[in-house]
């Protein structure tokens, strides 16, 4: 099982919008809803900004959506701001092990 | 508030072992399973291993199979990571993670702590 894919590295302005995608297959994230973002600056612990495809937690801004299409789920940022700038992981935590990763993108705020 | 405490990392040669805890506290820790996920240097998160919340069942990657054991410590809110014969392919920082009790994500993670397989 290999990890989800994902673009190295996403870009774009204050104020504008980002999708952040992660590809799997028809078996993963195909079938199974339980793919969850989280959003690393260096130096600190990960934080979850979705979970189950489209869920918000609480505390999260809603600038953060999440969707999924086939076999490809997605993190939209809209209205970016400088904060934003970090690491994103996708993940999946499907009915067996292990929980996959995908490689991670590195958002840039211009 | 919930908080999760890593410790035990540190400098260790290849083939040796090392055991790393964590610390938790803000929650009933005997009612949620806890992960242990890590990053290499330069590279992207990698779950490593998960215990249940009543200690009954364990997975671990397939990089880690044979050679690390999870356990926890209930009377201590303590989960622990026994890693033997590392490799310098298991340099990382390591992650203490507290899944949620009914959704399949993770909520809170620990700062990490960091281990150098190296002669």
């Amino acid at each position: 099982q290999s990890a989800l894919t994902q673009p190295r590295s996403v870009s774009g302005s204050p104020g504008q919008s980002v999708t952040i995608s992660c590809t799997g297959t028809s078996s993963d994230v195909g079938t199974y809803d339980y793919v969850s973002w989280y959003q690393h600056h260096p130096g600190k612990a990960p934080k979850v900004m979705i979970y189950e495809i489209n869920q918000r937690p609480s505390g999260v801004p809603d600038r953060f959506s999440g969707s999924k299409s086939g076999n490809t789920a997605s993190l939209t940022i809209s209205g970016l701001q400088a904060e934003d700038e970090a690491d994103y992981y996708c993940c999946l935590y499907a009915d067996t092990f292990p929980v996959r990763f995908g490689g991670g993108t590195k958002l840039t705020v211009l | 508030q919930v908080h999760l405490v890593e410790s035990g990392g540190g400098v260790v040669q290849p083939g040796k072992s090392l055991r790393l805890s964590c610390t938790a506290s803000g929650f009933t820790f005997s009612n949620y399973g806890m992960h242990w996920v890590r990053q290499a240097p330069g590279k992207g998160l990698e779950w490593v291993a998960v215990i249940s919340y009543d200690g009954n069942y364990k997975y671990f990657a397939a990089s880690v199979q044979g050679r690390f054991t999870i356990s926890r410590d209930q009377s201590k809110n303590t989960v622990y990571l026994e890693m033997n014969s590392l490799r310098t392919d298991d340099t990382a920082f390591y992650y203490c993670v507290k899944q949620t009790a009914t959704n399949r994500f993770f909520d809170y993670w620990g700062q990490g702590t960091l281990v150098t397989v190296s002669s």
